[in-house]
């Protein structure tokens, strides 16, 4: 299978906890997005690479969450302290080159904060 | 922004024809349509570019009114496969990140 793969499929965890999720992109993709996926709502952009290179982080996001893409490969998402509200659907997508090119999505990571 | 999609649900027997639409305030580069089904990741169904290129299925149509900033997803003779939640992402100028709206629910009935 050469989809977008994401790891943990579900993480629950205790408030004031940290979590860090892994996604590995299509290989040849050098775009890689995080999103975030609540209950009836459309994806959230979060922050995306272009190879090793963060090119934005929403302004939404707090200095609690960081992500890195150290050799332009695989990604991780790690969001410390968790509060409740950070409970959601993370997804991670890849693209080949550009934003002008389709996202191929992974399964996302299903994080519950109790 | 996050762009404003219609209807927010709607509910077709096979067969027939919807047409789903996506507004934005702001100036548009693209606009992209994914379809979300329960529980699974967002799948692409077609990509409209300033200027009228598409990239997308054969059996998806769109159109892009880059005057209006609208975008319209035409699904004909429908099938149950095409239940789900349909997405549009808009990107604006000088930015490529996708902002998606709330999204719009198609079921399909026998």
């Amino acid at each position: 299978d050469t989809g977008v793969s994401q790891d943990p499929r579900h993480k629950i965890t205790k408030r004031g906890q940290n979590v860090t999720f892994r996604c590995d992109p299509i290989s040849e993709h050098n775009r890689l997005y995080w999103y975030r996926q609540t209950l009836g709502q459309g994806p959230e952009f979060l922050t995306y690479f272009q190879n090793e290179a963060q090119l934005e982080k929403s302004r939404l996001l707090s200095d609690r969450f960081s992500a890195e893409r150290p050799k332009g490969s695989f990604s991780t998402l790690e969001i410390q302290r968790t509060e409740q509200g950070d409970s959601a659907m993370y997804l991670c997508a890849s693209s080949y080159r550009t934003g002008r090119d389709e996202q191929f999505f992974g399964p996302g990571t299903r994080l519950t904060v109790l | 922004q996050q762009p404003v999609q219609s209807p927010q649900a709607v509910i077709l027997r096979e067969g027939e024809d919807a047409v789903i639409n996506c507004s934005s305030s702001k100036a548009l580069y693209s606009v992209h349509w994914y379809r979300q089904k329960h529980g699974e990741a967002p799948v692409f169904l077609m990509i409209l570019l300033k200027g009228g290129e598409q990239k997308g299925h054969e059996k998806i149509s769109a159109s892009f009114n880059e005057k209006k900033q609208q975008s319209s997803l035409y699904l004909t003779a429908s099938q149950l496969s095409y239940s789900g939640t349909y997405f549009c992402g808009t990107e604006m100028f000088g930015n490529e990140k996708l902002t998606f709206g709330t999204g719009t629910r198609l079921t399909i009935i026998p």
